[in-house]
């Protein structure tokens, strides 16, 4: 099956300052590519939508100045939380659609991200 | 609004059947019906989806009524190993719900 990679897995960083996390797609060129966070003990939210060289779709309440969507390859797609605060600790998974496989997504394992 | 409801969480005995419910009442007539699961701190796993007809694959089975308002994921012989949050989806770009935390017990 498609096969997604996040790196790193798990990350610390001091308040104020930039994390970038990747998102490649192993097996495939993904043309789209979608960016979830998740909360202990809640479900997945999505952040937004990314398309291959084109500005991401962002859902309502995220804000597109603080978590920076770059999506310049059909492999690989970045998201950059600036100026990170300890609120911002959670869980972001990455998700890509196999275009030759329909419209399912394959999620990566996820990154653990820690604001000290 | 994630346009689907489950149970919050169910157990199934080891071996046995483990059948999840999905209510999907509002589900418009192109949109497919996902099944993902997620264990604990991974990020989640595809199962298995579908349209009108039933569906079976070398993980799970895949019922959906026939007004397509509701759908059940069969895990024929759940093992310790399928004990895991699944998630029935319905919208594209996907919403999720609160999912059913399964248990498998020995």
């Amino acid at each position: 099956g498609a096969v997604v990679s996040q790196h790193p897995s798990w990350v610390i960083c001091k308040s104020g300052t930039s994390v970038k996390i990747e998102c490649r797609s192993l097996d495939f060129q993904a043309t789209t590519m979608f960016w979830y966070r998740q909360f202990p003990k809640q479900s997945l939210m999505l952040m937004a939508t990314s398309n291959e060289g084109s500005k991401a779709t962002y859902e309502q309440g995220v804000e597109k100045d603080k978590f920076l969507i770059n999506h310049a390859s059909l492999t690989l797609s970045t998201l950059t939380v600036t100026s990170a605060h300890p609120e911002d600790s959670s869980f972001y998974i990455c998700s890509a659609r196999d275009p030759r496989q329909g419209y399912e997504q394959y999620f990566g394992p996820g990154t653990r991200l820690t604001v000290t | 609004d994630a346009k689907t409801t489950q149970p919050t969480s169910m157990d199934c005995a080891e071996g046995r059947a483990a059948n999840l419910p999905c209510n999907h009442s509002t589900i418009s007539g192109n949109e497919y019906v996902y099944w993902y699961r997620q264990i604990h701190s991974q990020g989640p796993q595809y199962i298995i989806h579908g349209l009108k007809n039933n569906e079976t694959n070398e993980m799970a089975s895949l019922i959906i009524t026939e007004d397509r308002k509701s759908s059940t994921l069969i895990l024929p012989h759940a093992t310790l190993r399928d004990t895991a949050v699944y998630y029935c989806i319905v919208r594209d770009p996907y919403i999720f719900g609160t999912g059913t935390r399964l248990k498998v017990l020995a």
